[in-house]
C-alpha cells in the first residue's frame, strides 16, 4: 500500500524555539494533506488541510501564525510550530490523499513533540 | 457539524471470542463515508474497514465486519475470533463526501485477554 512518512518521529525542544515536522508521500502524489493533533488517550483533532500550491485551511481555534503549514510540492507538506510552549507538546499526525476520495487516504506514523 | 460518538471508552474480549464496538454519528447529509481505524501502541493509524453510505451491503474484511444502520445513524464494528494483536484503540470516523474533513469519535480501547 501507499506509504506516508513523517520526520522526525520524535523531538524535544526548549520553550520558545520553533520546530518543523515533515510529512512526505513516498510513492504517490498527494494533492491534499491533513494535519491532526492527538493528546494522550484522546482522539485525533483536525488542525488544518493543505492543498498543493495553495494556502492551508485551518480549523476554528487553530492559530495560523503558530502552526505554519506549507505544501510546496505534491509529495511534501511541513508543519512548523513557532515559539513552542509546553502546552504544544502533543502527538502530531499527518495524512496524505491523492484525488478527492477518502479511498486514497493514508496516515503517517506521527511525530511526538515534547516542549520543555 | 457532524459528530461521532463512541459510547464505550473501554472494552475487553477473550481471545477467539467476538466483540462489537459501537459508534453513532450525526449528519444531515445523505452520502458520506464511515471508517473504523485501529491505533496500536505504535500509534500508527491503520484502516480496518470502510463503508460508503450509499451502499446498503455491510462491509466486511476477513474477521472484521460492520453493521451499518443508516436510518439509525449507527455503525458498529464486529471483530470475530479475536486475536491478541487486535488489542488497540479503535476510532470510528465520518468522512464528508466533499472530502474536506474526517471527524473522529473519542475512541474505544480494546483489550484482548488470553
Amino acid at each position: 500500500g501507499a506509504v506516508v512518512s513523517q520526520h522526525p518521529s520524535w523531538v524535544i525542544c526548549k520553550s520558545g524555539t520553533s520546530v518543523k515536522i515533515e510529512c512526505r508521500s513516498l510513492d504517490f502524489q498527494a494533492t491534499t494533506m491533513f494535519w491532526y493533533r492527538q493528546f494522550p488517550k484522546q482522539s485525533l483533532m483536525l488542525m488544518a488541510t493543505s492543498n498543493e500550491g495553495s494556502k492551508a485551511t485551518y480549523e476554528q481555534g487553530v492559530e495560523k501564525d503558530k502552526f505554519l503549514i506549507n505544501h510546496a510540492s505534491l509529495t511534501l507538506s511541513t508543519l512548523t510550530v513557532t515559539s513552542a510552549h509546553p502546552e504544544d507538546s502533543s502527538f502530531y499526525i499527518c495524512s496524505a490523499r491523492t484525488g478527492g476520495s477518502w479511498e486514497t487516504q493514508y496516515f503517517g506514523p506521527g511525530t511526538r513533540l515534547l516542549v520543555l | 457539524a457532524q459528530t461521532v460518538t463512541q459510547s464505550q471508552p473501554e472494552m475487553s474480549v477473550q481471545e477467539a471470542e467476538t466483540v462489537t464496538l459501537s459508534c453513532t454519528y450525526d449528519t444531515s447529509e445523505s452520502d458520506y463515508y464511515l471508517f473504523w481505524y485501529k491505533q496500536p501502541p505504535s500509534r500508527q493509524m491503520i484502516l480496518v474497514i470502510r463503508q460508503e453510505a450509499y451502499k446498503q451491503q455491510n462491509a466486511t474484511e476477513n474477521r472484521f465486519s460492520v453493521n451499518f444502520q443508516k436510518a439509525a445513524k449507527s455503525f458498529s464494528l464486529k471483530i470475530s475470533d479475536s486475536q491478541l494483536g487486535d488489542a488497540a484503540m479503535y476510532f470510528c470516523a465520518y468522512g464528508e463526501t466533499s472530502g474536506s474533513r474526517l471527524t473522529f469519535g473519542e475512541g474505544t480501547q480494546l483489550t484482548v485477554n488470553p
